[in-house]
């Protein structure tokens, strides 16, 4: 079956430090992915997405890396801040607009 | 913009009970997402409207689950009669169209069903 998978449920950082939160997915056909942030209480939070005719893709302090040979996504934030800790998911866009949801990374900052 | 409303926030109901959520989408999206989040796990689609027509509802429990957008905007979705395996977060989302287009969320319904 097709999935999307975190290879690590949780990450903490130091602060100022960069961190880089990884995803592989299983479904080849996919051709967009979005990155999700969820804080506690509240709805998942667009990031940054990526189609699969690119490779990278860089927004603010974030930037996304597509490798569609090994079917794997990474989310990569600079200067990590306290305010960055949450559950980070990546999503992947199935054609039709099908969000499928990973398990999610919590990311911990250490001031 | 304004984003994706929802109400009410928190919803404790017993077993057996019926439930409604409410979602109204950013203005002009015409797709429109329920998603069901289950503590510790990603969200989870339960059905997709384009305009006031149901795309995908597969995943669904039809049995139990309802859910309509009559006029293309709001949109309601019906619990009844609700199971304890129902408590999660009920989100919705929205987006411009059905592919390939960020979805927005709202801030979910936390449904506790005792």
């Amino acid at each position: 079956g097709e999935s999307v998978g975190l290879h690590l449920p949780t990450l903490s950082v130091q602060e100022g430090d960069n961190s880089i939160i990884n995803c592989a997915y299983s479904n080849s056909a996919s051709d967009y992915f979005i990155w999700y942030k969820q804080e506690s209480g509240k709805g998942p939070q667009f990031i940054i997405d990526i189609r699969s005719n690119m490779d990278k893709r860089q927004g603010q302090r974030v930037t996304v890396l597509l490798n569609k040979t090994v079917k794997h996504l990474s989310l990569q934030i600079a200067a990590t801040q306290p305010g960055d800790s949450a559950v980070y998911f990546c999503a992947e866009n199935k054609k039709g607009g099908k969000l499928i949801f990973g398990q999610g990374t919590e990311l911990s900052v250490k001031p | 913009e304004a984003g994706v409303a929802q109400s009410p926030r928190y919803k404790i109901i017993e077993k057996r009970q019926s439930v409604a959520f409410w979602c109204n989408p950013i203005s002009g999206h015409a797709t429109l997402y329920w998603y069901q989040q289950i503590l510790g796990q990603g969200p989870k689609l339960l059905i997709q409207f384009q305009n006031n027509g149901v795309v995908d509802d597969s995943q669904l429990p039809k049995d139990r689950f309802s859910a309509e957008r009559l006029k293309g905007v709001d949109s309601t979705l019906k619990i009844q009669p609700a199971k304890l395996e129902d408590s999660a977060v009920y989100l919705c989302a929205s987006s411009l169209g059905p592919s390939n287009q960020p979805q927005h969320f709202g801030d979910g319904t936390r449904l506790s069903i005792l």
